[in-house]
């Protein structure tokens, strides 16, 4: 089954300990992305990656990592998390890039993620 | 800046009373247009992608339109299971880069 996975889906850490949220397509897709949605704010894109080895900053990067060392894998790293982080977290690939990677966008099915 | 807006919030409608949702937006360039529908605790579902003015798409009971500064989804007679928070994104420069807007969450009463 084509789908995008992550884990953990559901985390509850403390303030300053270093996480990362997995995020795992099977699609053969170049494109993935993370965004952050939060009530009242929608949905905003944190980084996206065009393929291996190629990522860039979205809307809200301050104090998030990724890394694509493989296709199918996008890691979301925080390293110092803290109470403003908390929010529900999303990945999502998708087969085209330029002019289109917002077309048959896959969304994982998200990590709620609460920072104490 | 780029940015995306989307009206109204909140729709209720009862079963078979059509309605449009809005998205308008202001981009320096536009690659594409995106609708996605999401249902509650659940990731995006894609639905359209319109790329100029003028096109048009079309599934059931759902028809997306563009213009150059705005765009709009239909519901034609929508049922109950047409419920979801419906959610507008436009791509422009750098390709990779997608804004959406706050989204319309929509309620059909039977």
């Amino acid at each position: 089954e084509a789908q995008v996975t992550q884990n953990p889906r559901y985390l509850i850490t403390v303030t300053g300990k270093k996480l990362t949220v997995t995020c795992s397509q099977n699609m053969n897709h170049e494109y993935m992305s993370w965004y952050r949605q939060d009530p009242g704010l929608g949905l905003r894109q944190i980084y996206y990656s065009m393929n291996v080895e190629v990522t860039d900053k979205g809307d809200v990067p301050e104090g998030y990592k990724v890394s694509r060392k493989e296709k199918r894998n996008f890691p979301l790293i925080l390293e110092s998390p803290s109470p403003n982080q908390t929010s529900l977290y999303f990945c999502a690939s998708s087969p085209r890039t330029s002019g289109g990677a917002g077309e048959t966008q896959y969304f994982g099915p998200g990590t709620r993620l609460l920072v104490l | 800046e780029d940015q995306v807006t989307q009206s109204p919030e909140a729709l209720r409608l009862q079963e078979g009373e059509s309605s449009s949702l809005n998205c308008s937006y202001t981009v320096s360039g536009l690659r594409g247009l995106f609708w996605y529908r999401q249902d509650p605790g659940k990731g995006p579902e894609f639905l359209f992608t319109l790329y100029s003015a003028g096109e048009e798409k079309e599934k059931e009971r759902l028809k997306a339109t563009l213009t150059k500064k705005e765009s709009f989804l239909h519901i034609t007679a929508p049922k109950p299971e047409d419920s979801a928070t419906y959610l507008c994104a436009v791509q422009s420069t750098p390709p990779g880069k997608l804004i959406f807007g706050q989204g319309t969450t929509l309620q059909v009463k039977p």
